[in-house]
């Protein structure tokens, strides 16, 4: 079974705060994804990579940035937390850019005070 | 991409079948059905997804109509550990790797 694995099932930071999200996948996948979810506002994609060190903005990158050093772990960073990125955050990865059959993490909620 | 439409909730009792369905109307020749459920507080799963056969795997069947124009979403012995809010997406495989999820039905398994 495909895992992905998420560092942080809940976690809480303060504003203006550097903010480290790790995702781990054990299955080789090529591409990996960062959504989060917001109630009413569905899933959204932050940043995708489809290789090491490649990354590509999603829809909504703005207050985020990535880091993918190796192929199974993608990272996603809030340089400067702020209280609307308060949110449920997700990782994703699958095994072809343009597969749908995606993977997710457990999610982390984070929480910006 | 194709809109699909789902009902908001389902209920079904335990142990029997869940037959979930999602219309699809303008569905073109290239784009593919998937399904995905996502329990409370948990990352979305992905379930099956199919063209135009029908499609089986360990989770559930997939039964597409012939037109293609609506699609159904079997679970052949639902437990309570299937309640959950179940996602029918409608994509070409090539226009980008963008996951976004309609309303989708939450399906409630009662003991």
């Amino acid at each position: 079974d495909v895992k992905v694995t998420q560092s942080s099932r809940y976690l809480v930071k303060r504003t203006g705060e550097k903010v480290f999200l790790e995702c781990v996948q054990d299955m080789d996948h090529e591409n990996m994804f960062w959504y989060r979810q917001d109630p009413g506002l569905g899933l959204r994609l932050i940043y995708f990579s489809y290789d090491v060190k490649m990354k590509e903005k999603g829809d909504i990158p703005e207050g985020y940035s990535v880091s993918r050093e190796k192929k199974e772990r993608f990272s996603l960073i809030l340089e400067s937390a702020s209280t609307n990125q308060t949110s449920m955050y997700l990782c994703a990865s699958s095994p072809g850019l343009a597969a749908y059959e995606q993977y997710f993490g457990p999610g982390t909620r984070l929480t910006v005070t | 991409d194709a809109k699909t439409t789902q009902p908001t909730s389902m209920d079904c009792a335990e142990g029997r079948a869940a037959n979930l369905p999602c219309n699809h109307s303008t569905i073109s020749g290239n784009e593919y059905v998937y399904w995905y459920r996502q329990i409370h507080s948990q990352g979305p799963q992905y379930i099956i997804h199919g063209l135009k056969n029908n499609e089986t795997n360990e989770m559930a069947s997939l039964i597409i109509t012939e037109d293609r124009k609506s699609s159904t979403l079997i679970l052949p012995h639902a437990t309570l550990r299937d309640t959950a809010v179940y996602y029918c997406i409608v994509r070409v495989e090539t226009s980008g790797s963008r996951l976004t999820f309609g309303e989708g039905t939450q399906l409630t398994v009662n003991p």
